[in-house]
């Protein structure tokens, strides 16, 4: 365990759903990143967010939404989601942006059908 | 930007045997960590071992260590006396050390080696 949680561990979801990933880390941490893991692909930064508000979007998608509401919790709300991104999404975290070692959380495996 | 090269999708290895996992990369940074994670079958990552860029030393923990060449900017990761539990993906992973902070811009990951341990 490295103190990071992750819900749902597996969700299947049609192209018009909408649904949340939640992150959740016990750590302390002030900083909270979402990353998709692919088939065949590296992992894919996301969003970084520290102390609540984001400081990183990488060109993800407006279906892909972001909420951290605070330092220990982290959402990525789905809407209108494509098969392309179904993907096992990971949630990190770190003491703060500055520093280097970031502990990950199970992941949510997706499968958008 | 920074890429992460892992040319061995996957390796197999007997039990008890040492495995060097190879991985270069590419930066114009001078200021960097690197590292090695490690995602068994559950799928939860770990940190196995770190490297500041400045370090000239190798960084070592327990059975595994790095050989951190910067100038040919490659990072290793040699397991010594392997283990079934060893088995998993083993990803290479960069950060850059920055004022901004270099976690800003998150990893830069490789594409993995699935390394398989067999008894």
């Amino acid at each position: 365990e490295t103190g990071v949680t992750q819900t749902p561990r597996h969700l299947v979801m049609g192209m018009t759903n909408k649904k949340s990933l939640k992150c959740e880390q016990h750590l302390g941490h002030n900083a909270m990143y979402w990353y998709k893991q692919s088939a065949k692909k590296p992992l894919e930064l996301m969003f970084v967010y520290s102390l609540e508000e984001r400081v990183e979007n990488n060109s993800v998608p407006s279906r892909f939404s972001p909420e951290c509401p605070n330092s220990s919790h982290l959402f990525l709300h789905l809407h209108t989601l494509q098969p392309e991104d179904s993907a096992l999404y990971l949630c990190a975290s770190s003491r703060d942006t500055t520093f280097d070692e970031q502990y990950f959380g199970p992941g949510t495996r997706l499968t958008v059908t | 930007a920074q890429t992460v090269t892992q040319s061995q999708p996957e390796m197999s290895v007997q039990e008890a045997e040492t495995v060097t996992l190879s991985c270069t990369y590419d930066t114009s940074e001078n200021n960097y960590y690197l590292f090695w994670y490690k995602q068994p079958p559950s799928r939860q990552m770990i940190l196995v071992i770190r490297q500041e860029a400045y370090k000239q030393q190798n960084a070592t923990e327990n059975r595994f260590s790095v050989n951190f060449q910067k100038a040919a900017k490659s990072f290793s990761l040699k397991i010594s006396d392997s283990q079934l539990g060893d088995t998993a993906m083993y990803f290479c992973a960069f950060m850059k050390q920055g004022n901004s902070g270099g976690g800003a811009d998150g990893l830069t990951f490789g594409k993995g080696t699935h390394l398989i341990i067999q008894p």
